[in-house]
């Protein structure tokens, strides 16, 4: 029972087509980000929210979209596939805690293996 | 600029042996300090974390970090490893106040050989 799920796990594709990652949670959460993990470059977000109505670029948001349709889902779209999206895509969960000052434990989705051809 | 380090990004150790990984970060003003680990095959899972109060934290499996200011460092260690630690770790920074993002390591690669 997988609090934080993403579809599909796997997908290769071509050159310029129009990609859609899927992410959803039952954790109750707030908050959620997208990140994409390469090989000697860990994980760099790409784009969060922290409630359905906030959306924020992360670092590395352009050639990416995202729509949170729903407190518990948060969708990562290319719009425009290349061969330098293939990476692991990892959707993340947090709660908002004051009393951690900020200090919220992110809880990982299994990720998603995007390979653009 | 925001930034973390982990100069180790591969690790091989025989069992038994003491680890520390280090971690240093470039963030301005108050930082929360966070190692992840993921194990092969597995999701991303929270270690331990740092907030406030005690520099030295321990987390789960016997896993502990001590947060010393004055160097920016936040560096992993574990006394003994076993076989099972075998997995990627992965030092994470967020500010306490503001917008919260996370900024992530490059990750290490630890071995453990039985």
């Amino acid at each position: 029972d997988a609090d934080v799920t993403q579809t599909p796990r796997n997908r290769i594709t071509k050159t310029g087509k129009r990609i859609m990652l899927e992410c959803s949670q039952t954790k109750g959460h707030d908050r959620m980000y997208w990140y994409r993990q390469d090989p000697g470059l860990g994980l760099r977000l790409i784009y969060y929210s922290f409630d359905v109505k906030d959306i924020n670029k992360g670092e590395i948001s352009d050639g990416y979209s995202v729509s949170r349709q729903a407190q518990a889902k948060f969708s990562l779209s290319l719009e425009s596939a290349i061969p330098n999206q293939t990476a692991l895509y990892f959707c993340a969960t947090s709660d908002s805690l004051p009393a951690s000052g900020g200090a919220d434990t992110q809880y990982f989705g299994p990720g998603t293996r995007l390979t653009v051809l | 600029a925001q930034s973390v380090s982990q100069h180790n990004h591969h690790v091989i150790l025989s069992e038994a042996a003491s680890l520390e990984l280090g971690c240093n970060y470039s963030y301005g003003g108050t930082v929360n300090l966070f190692w992840y680990v993921q194990y092969p095959g597995q999701h991303l899972q929270l270690l331990l974390k740092y907030f406030s109060g005690d520099p030295l934290v321990k987390g789960i499996k016997g896993f502990e970090a001590e947060f010393i200011k004055s160097k920016f460092s936040f560096n992993l260690r574990k006394p003994s490893v076993q076989w099972s630690d075998t997995a990627e770790y992965f030092c994470a920074v967020n500010g306490n106040s503001g917008t919260y993002k996370y900024i992530f390591g490059t990750g290490t690669r630890l071995k453990v050989l039985a």
